[in-house]
Order: structure tokens, then sequence, then C-alpha cells
């Protein structure tokens, strides 16, 4: 149980495009959903977090234009990369934590995405 | 501010070899304490996790002790596989925070045949 899943795994484009990455619960409600970027051999940087129906919040220095959160549904929530750039790629991870009675249940992660900007 | 502090790697073992991840911690109150593996080109996922002081977390051999006195919750394994071969991830959180986690730099760990 417990299962997120990420989409797409890996993307390549051309600098300037916007992309969008998808993080769904597969099997559980996620009240909480977040959004990590890591560099290679590093760990992971939290950007942001987005609760269902409300505004994400974002970690100081990330740029809120420049990376749109939407958490429309209890299981899905996204991440537009908008007009990127070479110095965007990375990877991003994201996660959900489960509705439930306690406010610190375990996160969940996706694959994660690699974004390679040409 | 909180922060977590893990032993540097790279960290290389022979199977069967007993295996130590130091993790230690900085925060104001008590948090709860979480070890993820992170395999090449994944996600993370959570190895085991601990809520309280002197609560030990466990799952596929490996074991972790909240340990409050030293600030520590350093990850074991009585003998290492090369699949255990990854980068482990310390962290902490706190409930009044949203469930935000605080991680460590992380620790590759090799294993050789």
């Amino acid at each position: 149980g417990a299962v997120v899943s990420q989409h797409p795994s890996w993307v390549i484009c051309k600098s300037g495009t916007s992309v969008k990455i998808e993080c769904r619960s597969l099997d559980f409600q996620a009240t909480t959903m977040f959004w990590y970027r890591q560099f290679p051999k590093q760990s992971l940087m939290l950007m942001a977090t987005s609760n269902e129906g409300s505004k994400a919040t974002y970690e100081q220095g990330v740029e809120k234009d420049k990376f749109l959160i939407n958490h429309a549904s209890l299981t899905l929530s996204t991440l537009t990369v908008t007009s990127a750039h070479p110095e965007d790629s990375s990877f991003y991870i994201c996660s959900a934590r489960q509705a439930g009675l306690y406010s610190n249940q375990p996160q969940h992660f996706g694959d994660g995405t690699r974004l390679s900007i040409l | 501010g909180d922060s977590v502090t893990q032993m540097e790697g790279p960290v290389t073992l022979s199977e069967e070899a007993f295996l130590t991840i130091n993790c230690t911690y900085t925060a104001t109150g008590y948090p709860s304490l979480f070890w993820y593996v992170q395999y090449p080109g994944e996600g993370l996922q959570l190895l085991l996790k601990a809520t309280k002081a002197d609560d030990k977390g466990s799952n596929k051999g490996f074991e972790a002790t909240y340990r409050k006195e030293t600030t520590s919750f350093h990850l074991e394994k009585g003998s290492v596989q090369v699949s255990d071969s990854a980068v482990y991830f310390c962290a902490l959180s706190f409930l009044n925070q949203g469930g935000k986690l605080i991680f460590g730099q992380g620790t590759e760990l090799s294993v050789k045949p």
C-alpha cells in the first residue's frame, strides 16, 4: 500500500518550454503533498508544500512564478516548471502524506522525475 | 534551526559486514525520526521510524534507536548484502509543522561481494 506515482520519469526539452510533472497517490488520499529538488549526490531540498484545495507554501528562495504547483484533488498534485532553462535541470521528487488522525504520518515518495533542459 | 547531520560517505563494506551510519540531530523539542533509502535513479523509500525517545525502529534487518540524551538515531545492520547498496537519508519532522521533513545530507553505502 501507500504507492505514489510520478510521471514522467524522464523528460528532455528545449530551453524556454514549460514542463508539467504529475504526482498521484494511487491507493490513499493525500491531504498534503511535498515537492523536492535533488542535485547530484546531494540531499533533498524542499521546494514547496501543497495542501488540497489551497495555495502551496513555498520555501524561501523558491520562485513561485517559476515553479507552479496545483493540488486540485486528494490524489493529484502537479508541478509546472515554466519557461525552463538549463539551470532548472535536476531531479524532482514528490511525496504524499496520508490523511489521518495524526498529522505526523510518514511521507511516501514517488520515483522522481529527471528533467534535462537543453 | 533544526538540522540533521549524517556521517560522510561513501561507506564501502564487504558483504556480511556490520553496518553503522551515524545520525545526530539538532532540534528544539522532540521530533519524530526517520531513515529513508534511495536506490539509484529512484525516489525515497521509508526504511524505519521512531516517534519518541527510546523507541527502536526496525525493518529488513536494519535498526535504529531514538536516543534523546545523545540526540542520535544511528542506523545499524548486522550483516549487509550487495542489494543494500544505496543512499541512506536520516530525517526529522515535527507534528506542528505539517509533517515537513528535514533531511541529512545522505550517506552512500556500497557493498562489495
